[in-house]
């Protein structure tokens, strides 16, 4: 059972454009959902992250919009640059003994073409 | 540079061998955690440990065992590999009441 679900599987958006990706959860328990960024062979790295109490939180061209009634998230990545090609995964936390425990989504590869 | 450090980097097993992936981080974090990434089914957690002494199962723990006997170390053991088991494995930790996991450089490993 797919605890948080991400879409698209891949994207390919022109260079400028705008980059959407999608993701949703089940478990109201989730408190803190952050996105990250993995180049190939690296390990991931945090992009942004929101906490359920805001809708919206914008940091440079990445932005993350929440929609806490339904249970979704999406991180827009605006005038997007070939340098934003990656693979990018949506996660869910929820509290388990002081610490975040993140459950993350399949992964979005995307490619900006220049 | 403080960090995550794995090692090896990659490694070739035989199955049925018994492995040990070594994970050390020196950023003090209390929690930290085991994932394999497969394509097309992103991160999934094996074992965590929200301090030291303390282990918990992920969403795929079976295979795999894991100790924490200090706040640095945490090695993910395969105790007898299986084919199933061919992956990318990335260790992570976290600073306690935080949400941002920091990840290591991966070890990615073949069992034939």
């Amino acid at each position: 059972q797919q605890q948080v679900k991400q879409s698209p599987q891949s994207l390919i958006v022109q260079k400028g454009g705008i980059s959407i990706i999608n993701c949703a959860y089940e478990n109201t328990a989730f408190d803190y959902f952050p996105w990250y960024q993995q180049f190939p062979g690296k390990g991931p790295a945090l992009l942004i992250a929101i906490r359920p109490d805001v809708s919206e939180k914008k940091e440079g061209r990445f932005t993350i919009s929440f929609n806490k009634s339904a249970k979704q998230f999406s991180l827009h990545i605006m005038d997007s640059q070939p340098g934003d090609s990656a693979t990018y995964f949506c996660a869910a936390s929820m509290r388990s003994g002081g610490s975040y425990i993140p459950t993350f989504g399949r992964g979005t590869s995307l490619i900006v073409h220049p | 540079i403080a960090g995550i450090t794995q090692a090896p980097t990659s490694q070739i097993l035989a199955a049925g061998r018994r492995m040990t992936l070594r994970c050390t981080q020196d950023m003090r974090h209390n929690a930290m955690y085991w994932y394999r990434q497969d394509l097309g089914l992103g991160l999934r957690l094996i074992h965590y440990s929200n301090t030291a002494g303390t282990t918990g199962k992920g969403e795929v723990p079976d295979g795999y065992s894991v100790s924490r006997a200090n706040t640095d170390d945490f090695p993910l053991t395969l105790a007898s590999a299986v084919p199933s088991q061919t992956s990318v494995y990335f260790c992570a930790s976290s600073a306690q009441g935080t949400g941002e996991a920091f990840f290591g450089q991966g070890t990615r490993l073949t069992v034939v």
